[in-house]
């Protein structure tokens, strides 16, 4: 069974801190994917990342995928409160159906 | 609006009842995929529809069935529901050269 396993479970900082979230498994994906959830929606697509070694960036995350393409991490710089919510990383191993993280619950304090 | 549209948003049913929760896709899209989210358990999958034919199964009771119609919307049929059953229900779509799925707003069911 491939699991991928996130790293922490639960989040809580103050405005402005930076944070690290993993996202690890003992499969090989040929693409994974962070999305974020708030509360009552449903997970918005954040990024792609294909190749491994790859890191992607947007505005203040930032997405690696590592070299052997069996975890990745987003780290966020200055936090604020719109960060808040679930972060969930998904893999893909080929057969068209993603493979969902365990999750990560950010609360942003301001 | 993402694009998929999942009615209703909320339902609220008894113990031993039928319900059937219905998804619409982005536009274009072939694939839908249900997934199931509870407090203690993440996002679990259930099932998978490509143009109309059963592509994967994952976790889904055999009291839940699902179809997929040729104007690509998709129904998931939940019956003789238990407490148990109360969650969210999520479906999302795919398209062809884009990763990544869509997903809808989902239906919160709860079973009393």
């Amino acid at each position: 069974t491939q699991l991928l396993e996130q790293s922490p479970q639960f989040l809580s900082i103050q405005e402005g801190e930076n944070l690290t979230v993993y996202c690890n498994s003992s499969s090989v994906f040929s693409s994974l994917q962070w999305y974020r959830q708030e509360p009552g929606e449903g997970p918005v697509l954040l990024v792609t990342v294909v190749t491994g070694g790859e890191v992607k960036k947007l505005k203040r995350l930032t997405f690696q995928f590592g070299d052997a393409r069996k975890d990745s991490s987003l780290h966020i710089t200055a936090a604020q409160p719109g960060d808040t919510g679930l972060y969930l990383c998904a893999g893909d191993p080929g057969t068209d159906k993603l493979i969902f993280g365990t999750g990560t619950r950010l609360q942003v304090f301001p | 609006d993402s694009g998929v549209t999942q009615t209703p948003k909320h339902l609220i049913t008894a113990t031993g009842q039928r319900v059937t929760l219905r998804c619409s896709p982005r536009s274009g899209d072939l694939s839908v995929y249900w997934y199931q989210q509870s407090l203690d358990q993440g996002l679990q999958f259930l099932i998978q529809y490509y143009n109309g034919e059963e592509r994967a199964k994952g976790n889904i009771l055999e009291r839940f069935s699902a179809q997929q119609f040729p104007d690509l919307h998709s129904e998931l049929n939940l019956s003789s529901l238990e407490l148990g059953d109360s969650a969210l229900y999520f479906c999302a779509s795919s398209g062809r050269g884009r990763h990544g799925y869509t997903f809808g707003s989902g239906t919160r069911l709860t079973v009393v």
